[in-house]
């Protein structure tokens, strides 16, 4: 059975103050590990799909990168607005490429105060 | 696009009673999921189609929870009856899997509360 194992659970930063989201998962064959962000009353809004391990994606100060065993999200000198739960969800190769479900993380709940 | 649309966006109704939560998926999307959000056990897939059909429905709880796509733009999820310890956010994502991986475009949930 896939897993998804987030960390920590909630995390205040000061603006500025640069830190890493830790997403540690178990799955047969992966296909793609996703990172999303959920804000309060919305729905998670798909950030990054990262591949094989080695693998980086950038979007302003959001890096992620993965390992056969984990991916961290890395933020760089946050701000307020970054403020939200952001997700890792993993979903696993199936026989002819055939789609299957994404297993998500609880989230990881981050606060970035001014 | 208008993205994924989710009717309605708030739902109070009594133990006992029927519920029907609504979705249309983004146009040229082959595939739909249903999802739930709890505190205790985060998102949690319930069932999802691809190009219309059932593929796996083992997130389902029991017998009190059905799901029907009829066609390519609108799915249902209905819950009959209805418990307290159903009240969650439901979700509804669609994407187009291919050979390229997209990722799912969620809509804005449907929170639901079972008194």
């Amino acid at each position: 059975e896939d897993q998804v194992t987030q960390s920590p659970e909630a995390l205040r930063l000061q603006e500025g103050e640069s830190s890493s989201l830790n997403c540690s998962y178990t799955v047969s064959g992966l296909r793609g590990l996703f990172w999303y962000r959920q804000d309060p009353g919305k729905g998670p809004e798909f950030l990054f799909t990262l591949y094989s391990a080695g693998e980086e994606k950038e979007k302003e100060r959001l890096k992620a990168t993965l390992t056969k065993k984990e991916s961290f999200l890395h933020i760089t000198a946050p701000k307020p607005e970054d403020s939200a739960t952001y997700l890792c969800a993993v979903q696993a190769a199936r026989r002819g490429g055939a789609n299957s479900k994404l297993t998500f993380g609880k989230g990881i709940t981050l606060s970035v105060r001014p | 696009d208008a993205g994924v649309i989710q009717s309605p966006r708030h739902e109070v109704t009594e133990m006992g009673q029927e519920v029907t939560l609504r979705c249309k998926p983004i146009s040229g999307h082959n595939s739909l999921f249903w999802y739930r959000q709890t505190m205790m056990r985060g998102l949690e897939l319930l069932i999802y189609f691809n190009n219309n059909v059932p593929i796996d429905d083992s997130g389902m709880p029991e017998d009190r929870f059905s799901a029907k796509m009829p066609n390519a733009s609108f799915s249902t999820l209905k819950i009959q009856p209805s418990e307290p310890r159903d009240s969650a956010v439901y979700f509804c994502a669609s994407s187009y899997q291919g050979a390229v991986n997209y990722g799912y475009t969620f809509g804005s949930g449907t929170r639901l509360t079972v008194v």
